[in-house]
């Protein structure tokens, strides 16, 4: 079965510069979440989309932010890097008939970003 | 917010014997419970996911309780195999109807004995 597509995997950056982060859901899902998750640590929830627009937003940085695209793809763009945003960022998919049974969501392999 | 606590932080059983995680909540709102298990290098796999009007759910080797009162819910895993060895994190959502994100707990690295 098809999964969650996140570009690119890994990815190495130096302080102060952008990175873009893209995640391609399982077909038919409309709804994509981004989490960020540090070593040794849990997943941190950053924000999520629903039809192109914010649905919910979690710790998310100023110097971060998002969209959804009309083809539900979504994009992670990080600003103003700092050596403390190198982490795991993993892009989550889900169904939208699914919310009020509680979301599904089924993770990708996640971009692994260094800053250096 | 929700605080979710994990307990333990890590756990070793010998192979066929039977593992127990459980896990806190603190926000009585939320009513969405999964399980992931993350091995090495790749992202949360979804194995088992429970929902505030059910109180217990199996699928072969894994069950999940909960218990809404106390707000705990845990994670079994009978005849447990090697390839169990992972790290296992629960989770709670409000599931309202909308998005919502999930908070995690800190995981369990579960370690299967041969």
């Amino acid at each position: 079965a098809a999964g969650v597509i996140q570009s690119p995997r890994h990815l190495i950056k130096e302080k102060r510069e952008t990175a873009t982060l893209k995640c391609y859901p399982i077909p038919r899902h409309d709804t994509v979440y981004w989490y960020q998750q540090g070593p040794g640590q849990d997943p941190q929830f950053l924000i999520s989309f629903y039809e192109k627009m914010q649905s919910d937003k979690g710790s998310i940085p100023d110097r971060f932010s998002a969209q959804q695209f009309s083809d539900y793809h979504s994009e992670l763009n990080m600003s103003s890097l700092e050596l403390g945003d190198s982490a795991l960022y993993f892009c989550a998919s889900s169904l939208s008939v699914s919310f009020n049974l509680g979301n599904e969501q089924f993770f990708g392999p996640g971009t692994r970003l260094t800053v250096l | 917010g929700e605080n979710v606590e994990q307990h333990p932080s890590t756990l070793s059983v010998q192979e066929g014997d039977s593992a127990v995680i459980k896990c806190t909540y603190s926000d009585s709102a939320s009513n969405y419970f999964p399980w992931y298990k993350q091995e090495l290098g790749k992202g949360p796999q979804l194995i088992i996911d429970i929902r505030s009007n059910v109180g217990e759910k199996k699928d072969q080797r894994i069950a999940v309780t909960l218990n809404k009162t106390a707000k705990h819910f845990s994670l079994h895993i009978t005849e447990t195999q090697p390839e169990d060895s992972a790290v296992y994190f629960c989770a709670a959502s409000m599931g309202g109807g909308g998005a919502d994100g999930l908070t995690f707990g800190k995981g369990t690295h579960l370690i299967i004995q041969p």
